[in-house]
Order: structure tokens, then sequence, then C-alpha cells
């Protein structure tokens, strides 16, 4: 079945550091690929997306590539605020051939940022 | 856009209580509601997906008696943890989408529910 594996944390970075979480998956055809982030108390937000392969997401500075032939999607950003301490998860949905929707989620990874 | 509410934030209740958590798409006609559980520090759990209309279709290993879903509108959805035991505290969480096709889901800010 369909999974995502991503680093453990927690990731303990200094500011302006560069941020990568590794985030691999498993998945019958060609799912979309996303970035969710959960800032503490606060539900979650989508951070980026990549719908097919080669597609670059990118938001608030986070990227992430939709790489196929290593079925990885790493989330990257060239310079980390304090601001972005939160947990991150990765997740997949079906092909849009299945139409459920259904999101799976990795296990998340914590990042803390010190000034 | 796309704002996800959710009612209550935190709830505690004696064993043995039903409770009902709302869902509401705030901005958008929501197709399609998620029901997640999050247990502390570790990933979300999809309970159940909800279409508006029709029944809502359980993961494996979630009680359909247990944890009670309705979506009467494209706007509301309800999760009612009935007869509840502290074993179901947890964060509840649910997201909605557009449907037809759309894969984005836009999550609420989650239920504590504690269950003394």
């Amino acid at each position: 079945g369909n999974s995502v594996t991503q680093m453990e944390g927690p990731v303990t970075l200094s500011e302006e550091a560069f941020l990568t979480i590794n985030c691999t998956y498993t998945a019958t055809g060609y799912p979309s690929l996303f970035w969710y982030v959960q800032y503490p108390g606060e539900g979650l937000q989508l951070l980026l997306k990549a719908t097919k392969a080669d597609d670059k997401g990118s938001n608030k500075g986070f990227e992430a590539t939709y790489r196929k032939e290593t079925t990885s999607f790493h989330l990257e950003k060239g310079s980390v605020q304090v601001s972005d301490s939160a947990v991150y998860f990765c997740a997949l949905s079906g092909p849009r051939s299945s139409n459920t929707g259904k999101l799976i989620f990795g296990q998340g990874t914590t990042l803390q940022v010190k000034p | 856009g796309a704002v996800v509410s959710q009612h209550p934030s935190w709830v505690i209740c004696k064993s043995g209580t039903s409770v009902k958590i709302e869902c509401r798409s705030l901005d958008f006609q929501a197709t399609t509601m998620f029901w997640y559980r999050q247990f502390p520090k570790q990933s979300l759990m999809l309970m159940a997906t909800s279409n508006e209309g029709s029944k809502a279709t359980y993961e494996q290993g979630v009680e359909k008696d247990k944890f009670l879903i309705n979506h009467a509108s494209l706007t509301l959805s309800t999760l009612t943890v009935t007869s509840a035991h502290p074993e179901d505290s947890s964060f509840y969480i649910c997201s909605a989408s557009f449907g037809g096709g759309s894969d984005t889901q836009y999550f609420g800010p989650g239920t504590r529910l504690t269950v003394l």
C-alpha cells in the first residue's frame, strides 16, 4: 500500500541555517505530494504541493521537488528563522483516478530553530 | 480563503457521556470532509471520509457506532464520540476539500478531547 517516510526528528538548527527534511514515499501510480506545517497549538496548514514528476512546490522560502526516480519530496529552506519552528508533515494523496482524496501522512518532523 | 473551523476547541467530559464536535467550512462548499485523530507527538490517523448527503466511509479498525459522523450540508460535518472513555482522549482534526478531483485538504484547528 501507499506510505510516506520522513526523517526522524527533532531537528535543531541555528537561525539562518540551511534546512533539509527528507521525505520518501511508496505509491502506485502518480500521487500528489504535499508538505503541511503545524505550529504549536494550531491545526495543519498546507505549505506547498506538487502534482506531477519534476514539479517544484514553493512557499515562504520553502521548496520541494517531486522526484519520481528517487520517490522523494525533500523539503528545503535556505535560511531558517525562529518562527519556522513547528512540526512538518509530508503527505501524499492517491492519483486523481482513484478520486478518494485521502491523504497519507508521514510521522512528522519537529523543527526547532534557536536564535 | 478556504477556512475551516472546529467547535469546540477543547472539551472535558466524564466517562460514559457523548461529545459532539462540529467542523465547518466557512467560505467554501466542501463536498468531502475528513476526520483525523492525532496522538501526542504522532502523525494523523484518518478515521473516516464523509461526503455530503451520504454515509461516511470508515477506515479499518475505526468503530462506526462509536464515532458517529454526519455530513448534513456542504458546510458542516459533525463527529459524535459516543459513550466516551479515557482511551478516546485525543486531538481530533477535521479537514475539507472542494471535491470534484481537487486533492487539497484544508484543515481545522483541531479539538482537544479529554475524558475523565
